[in-house]
This record gives structure tokens, C-alpha cells and sequence, in this order.
């Protein structure tokens, strides 16, 4: 089945370290992938989106993420951590047929001072 | 940027009562709007997707006759939780696509639904 896994359910960095949230996807053809950032209590915000042509993508933020067909992922990435990026993240991908999102489990990032 | 409003963003009901969930697009024509439940720590689940004008899909394990959804014009869709109960207390997230094509969906701000 078509899927997403986000393995870290909660990632901890300091403010100004670099990040990295996991990214694994089970899809038979290319994937539109996406990655979500959501607030507590909030709705979702898109920070980039991959479909197809060069595999390192630059979202908002100063979040990039790079899909890796090889491994099967789509790591997100920002090399500096500011407080303010404390906040859930999901990583998603469309079923092509619905057009419907369907979400990773989410990691929750926290940033200490 | 596209803007998807909706409301409440807050709502507590009495049990066996029901509540409507408001979403709209704001400067778009949504054609597809899908709705999202989110328990506590967890992540989004899709209930269903509705086309202006046509009846709403629903996704497996999801009653239709308790999640009512209405999307009767190109600007507005509503979730209605008839007889609500206290486990149909969670967070709701509505999102919109302005086009069959559109790869990009926008989305509300979340309902959150307690029902006593």
C-alpha cells in the first residue's frame, strides 16, 4: 500500500543547530510529495512540494528537502534552527487518483534556547 | 496566497446534539474541498472529499450519516456531526483545491469539537 513514515515521533535541537526530519515513502511510481508544518492548535502551512525534475527542492522558511529515489525518502532540512520552527511536521503525499493528501505520522520538533 | 476560513475554531456541544462546521474559500473557487479528522497527537485522517455540486465520498470506517457534508456552492462546504458524542470529540481541518488539476490544497485552521 501507498504510504509515508516519518520515524521520529519527536526530535529535540538546539536554536541555531542544523535539522533533519525523516522522510520514508512506499510508492510505486514518482510520488508528489509534500511537507506540512502545523502549529499547535492550528491548520498546516505548506513549506515545499516535490513532483518531478530537480530532486532538491527550496521551500519557505529556509527549509530545502531533497528526494532520494534510491532510498525512498524526502528529508527535510534547515540549517539553522530558530525558536520559532517549534511545531509539528508531516511529511504527505497525493494519491494521484483523488488528489486526496495522505500524512505521515508527523514528528514533533522542540528547540531549546 | 490562497485563504481557506473555518468556523468556529472552537465549538462544545452537549452530547446527542449536533454542529456545523463552516469552510470557506475566501479569494478562490474550490471545486474539492476534503475533510480531516486529527486525534491528540496524531496525525491528519482524511473522512472525505467532496466536488461542488455532487455527493461526498467517504472514506472506509467513515458514517456518512453522522458526518453530513454539504459543498453546494464553489466557495463553501459544511461537516455537520449529527448526534454528537464524546468521541466524536477532535480536531477537524477542512483544505480546498481550486481545480481538478491543482496539486497544491489549502488549509483551514481547525475545528476543535468537544462534546460533553
Amino acid at each position: 500500500a501507498q504510504s509515508v513514515t516519518q520515524p521520529d515521533i519527536h526530535i529535540t535541537v538546539s536554536e541555531g543547530a542544523s535539522l533533519e526530519l525523516r522522510c520514508n515513502y512506499s510508492y510505486g511510481a514518482t510520488p508528489y510529495l509534500f511537507w506540512y508544518v502545523q502549529s499547535p492548535g492550528q491548520g498546516l502551512q505548506l513549506l515545499l512540494k516535490y513532483f518531478s525534475g530537480d530532486t532538491l527542492v527550496q521551500g519557505i522558511k529556509g527549509f530545502e528537502a531533497e528526494f532520494k529515489r534510491s532510498q525512498s525518502s524526502f528529508n527535510l532540512r534547515k540549517p539553522s534552527v530558530h525558536w520559532s520552527d517549534a511545531a509539528e511536521y508531516f511529511c504527505s503525499y497525493m494519491d494521484t487518483g483523488r488528489r486526496a493528501l495522505t500524512f505521515g505520522s508527523g514528528t514533533r520538533l522542540q528547540v531549546q534556547p | 496566497g490562497a485563504v481557506v476560513s473555518q468556523h468556529p475554531s472552537r465549538v462544545i456541544c452537549k452530547s446527542g446534539t449536533s454542529v456545523k462546521i463552516e469552510c470557506r474559500s475566501l479569494d478562490f473557487q474550490a471545486t474539492t474541498m476534503f475533510w480531516y479528522r486529527q486525534f491528540p497527537k496524531q496525525s491528519l485522517m482524511l473522512m472525505a472529499t467532496s466536488n461542488e455540486g455532487s455527493k461526498a465520498t467517504y472514506e472506509q470506517g467513515v458514517e456518512k450519516d453522522k458526518f453530513l457534508i454539504n459543498h453546494a456552492s464553489l466557495t463553501l462546504s459544511t461537516l455537520t456531526v449529527t448526534s454528537a458524542h464524546p468521541e466524536d470529540s477532535s480536531f477537524y481541518i477542512c483544505s480546498a483545491r481550486s481545480g481538478p488539476r491543482r496539486t497544491e490544497a489549502f488549509f483551514g485552521q481547525g475545528t476543535r469539537l468537544t462534546v460533553v
